[in-house]
């Protein structure tokens, strides 16, 4: 079946550290690989996604590239700040679409001044 | 904001009762799917409503089950709940047109507590 695996949390940095999260996925086909973001008391909101190997998605200074050989979707951020300390949450989907989306089980990242 | 809406926003029922969770998808989309997260957890699929047919199904037994309204609003019913089916509730709609679909926005969720 279709799987995400990402690293545990939680991640505590000081802001404007470097950012790394680690996120492997397993699944049949070629999926659609996205990162979510959940601030508290707020809904899932879509960061960055990547539809094909090699493809880096990028967003509010977050990246992560599609690395098929390794099934690797790593999220980086080069200066964190405080405002970024959320759930993030690595999924595909196999449909070409957004919905039908398997979740990984999610990274709490706090960020302290 | 989004603009899907979920009600109500918190609800508390008892083990073996029914509850019904509603989802008002944003204007124009056509495709709304439940998710359920538990606490510290992932939210997992539970199915996917398309121009008010079911599309697609998780690994979640019969007594969930949906509604697709000509609106596009949707429903998740839970009959004989359990003390597990505690959890938030999301819902996510999109515009879905065979390869090119629209992102999917999530609501804020029902938070669900069985005792």
């Amino acid at each position: 079946g279709n799987s995400v695996t990402q690293m545990e949390g939680p991640v505590t940095l000081s802001e404007e550290a470097f950012l790394t999260i680690n996120c492997t996925y397993t699944a049949t086909g070629y999926p659609s690989l996205f990162w979510y973001v959940q601030y508290p008391g707020e809904g899932l909101q879509l960061l960055l996604k990547a539809t094909k190997a090699d493809d880096k998605g990028s967003n509010k200074g977050f990246e992560a590239t599609y690395r098929k050989e390794t099934t690797s979707f790593h999220l980086e951020k080069g200066s964190v700040q405080v405002s970024d300390s959320a759930v993030y949450f690595c999924a595909l989907s196999l449909n070409g679409g957004y919905q039908k989306v398997t979740f990984g089980t999610g990274t709490k990242l706090q960020v302290i001044p | 904001e989004t603009g899907v809406t979920q009600s109500p926003t918190h609800l508390i029922k008892t083990r073996g009762q029914q509850v019904t969770l509603r989802c008002s998808s944003q204007s124009g989309h056509n495709t709304v799917s439940w998710y359920q997260q538990a606490l510290g957890q992932g939210p997992q699929f539970i199915f996917q409503y398309y121009r008010e047919e079911e599309n697609g199904r998780g690994n979640f037994p019969p007594r969930f089950s949906g509604l697709q309204f000509p609106n596009y609003s949707s429903e998740l019913n839970v009959n004989a709940l359990e003390l597990d089916d505690s959890a938030l509730y999301l819902c996510a709609s999109s515009h879905d047109r065979g390869r090119r679909n629209t992102e999917a926005f999530f609501g804020q969720g029902t938070r669900l507590t069985v005792v």
